[in-house]
């Protein structure tokens, strides 16, 4: 099947840093990418869409000077969440597009401390 | 109203039970159809993806579409304590494009 991993899978930064977590798609090449934000016990939440060698698109309310998106290539995007707060604090999940499908990545556990 | 319903739960059935797992939509442009499944502190797993109306098994899961109610099932035969996870229904419009999420629904199997 077809496999999306991210890194890392969880890190700890201090407030005022900036954290950068990478999602590949290992197997296939995925022209869409997709990041979620995610609380406890609550479904995903769209923050943008990724799309190679063009602007991400971002869901209303998401600022994206604090999440910038990069997809820099069919296999690679990643979210760096900048001038990170406490606030930031969540699980991020990316997940890439296989044709009609969505195939998620494992996930990133972000605290900021 | 949400675009996408799924009853929270949580659901909790002994082993080897059948579970039978539901949303609703609103949305008449949606096409495509799937299932995940996400362990606590995981990434949602691809389960099933059905496109249109219509039923899809794979082992002991099946999925069912009905496009003329905006209603789609997932059903979990002889059901194991590792089945236990939250189960979440998506679908889109087209091909490609963000996926509306259910809240997911969480289940226990009980051995």
């Amino acid at each position: 099947g077809a496999v999306v991993s991210q890194h890392p899978s969880w890190v700890i930064c201090k407030s005022g840093t900036s954290v950068k977590i990478e999602c590949r798609s290992l197997d296939f090449q995925a022209t869409t990418m997709f990041w979620y934000r995610q609380f406890p016990k609550q479904s995903l939440m769209l923050m943008a869409t990724s799309n190679e060698g063009s602007k991400a698109t971002y869901e209303q309310g998401v600022e994206k000077d604090k999440f910038l998106i990069n997809h820099a290539s069919l296999t690679l995007s990643t979210l760096t969440v900048t001038s990170a707060h406490p606030e930031d604090s969540s699980f991020y999940i990316c997940s890439a597009g296989l044709e009609a499908e969505q195939y998620f990545g494992p996930g990133t556990r972000l605290t900021v401390t | 109203q949400k675009e996408v319903e799924q009853d929270p739960g949580p659901l909790s059935v002994p082993e080897g039970a059948i579970v039978s797992l539901n949303c609703t939509y609103s949305n008449s442009a949606f096409q495509y159809f799937m299932w995940y499944r996400q362990y606590s502190r995981k990434g949602p797993e691809l389960l099933m993806y059905t496109y249109s109306s219509g039923n899809k098994e794979d082992g002991r899961f099946t999925a069912q579409v009905d496009k003329s109610s905006k209603y789609i099932s997932l059903f979990i035969r002889d059901s194991q304590p590792s089945d236990s996870a939250t189960y979440l229904c998506a679908m889109s419009g087209t091909s490609g494009s963000r996926l509306t999420f259910g809240e997911g629904t969480q289940l226990t199997v009980n051995p």
